[in-house]
């Protein structure tokens, strides 16, 4: 089982709707960040928390350290949020990121 | 503009060939990363360096090789060793290591026949 599980793995939605990527770990954490990955491959990074939430524009992201559980928030879809988003934490044993197999999003016109 | 750039962004090797990957980094970051993207899987790190002329093996590290001679630069050797070269290659950065964010290259693919 891996360390770190994303749900779903793919996500076809309309423009406009409000949209939770689930992300669930199995090992104590330092930190948790969110990335997005664009159809070219490129990989930008959108949040990093370790407890409570952040708010950027129209993306949000939780974190519950005691459930290990953590959810990005997109309102208000558009057809450019589609992506590919990534999970990614840091164990607390060391500084190096394990990542999640990703979340295809598809948001349609 | 401060960011990391790789090059080529697509290569094409013959199979027994050792290629080079480039990255280069202006951010002043003391680490940097190397990670494979196959699909449908997870990142996966193959070696990191924590500061000049320091590197460590990752998770998959059997077929590759690095340098960390200066600060902004992290080349990454895939030789003939390595048995599935054919993948994306990331490189990232951040200003340390434990509780920084990494910025990323925009990833190099490569090719192996």
């Amino acid at each position: 089982k891996n360390e770190v599980e994303q749900s779903p793995q793919n996500l076809t939605a309309q423009e406009g709707e409000f949209i939770t990527i689930n992300c669930s770990y199995s090992v104590g954490i330092s930190a948790l960040h969110w990335l997005q990955q664009h159809p070219g491959g490129g990989i930008v990074s959108l949040f990093m928390l370790s407890s409570g939430k952040k708010k950027h524009g129209r993306l949000i992201a939780t974190i519950n350290i005691q459930e290990k559980h953590s959810s990005l928030h997109i309102t208000a879809s558009h057809p450019r949020d589609s992506a590919v988003y990534i999970c990614a934490v840091e164990k607390t044993s060391g500084s190096r990121l394990t990542f999640g197999e990703g979340t295809q999003l598809t948001v349609n016109p | 503009d401060g960011g990391i750039t790789q090059s080529p962004k697509y290569l094409f090797r013959k199979e027994g060939q050792n290629v080079t990957l480039s990255c280069e980094q202006n951010l002043n970051h003391d680490a940097m990363y190397w990670y494979r993207q196959d699909p449908g899987q997870g990142l996966r790190l193959i070696y990191y360096s924590q500061i000049v002329n320091d590197f460590q093996k990752g998770d998959i590290a059997e077929g590759y090789s690095v340098s960390r001679e200066k600060k902004e630069s992290f080349p990454l050797t895939v030789t003939s060793a390595q048995k599935n070269p054919t993948a994306f290659y990331l490189c990232a950065s951040s200003a340390g290591t434990g509780g920084f964010e990494q910025y990323f290259g925009p990833g190099t693919r490569l090719t192996v026949t």
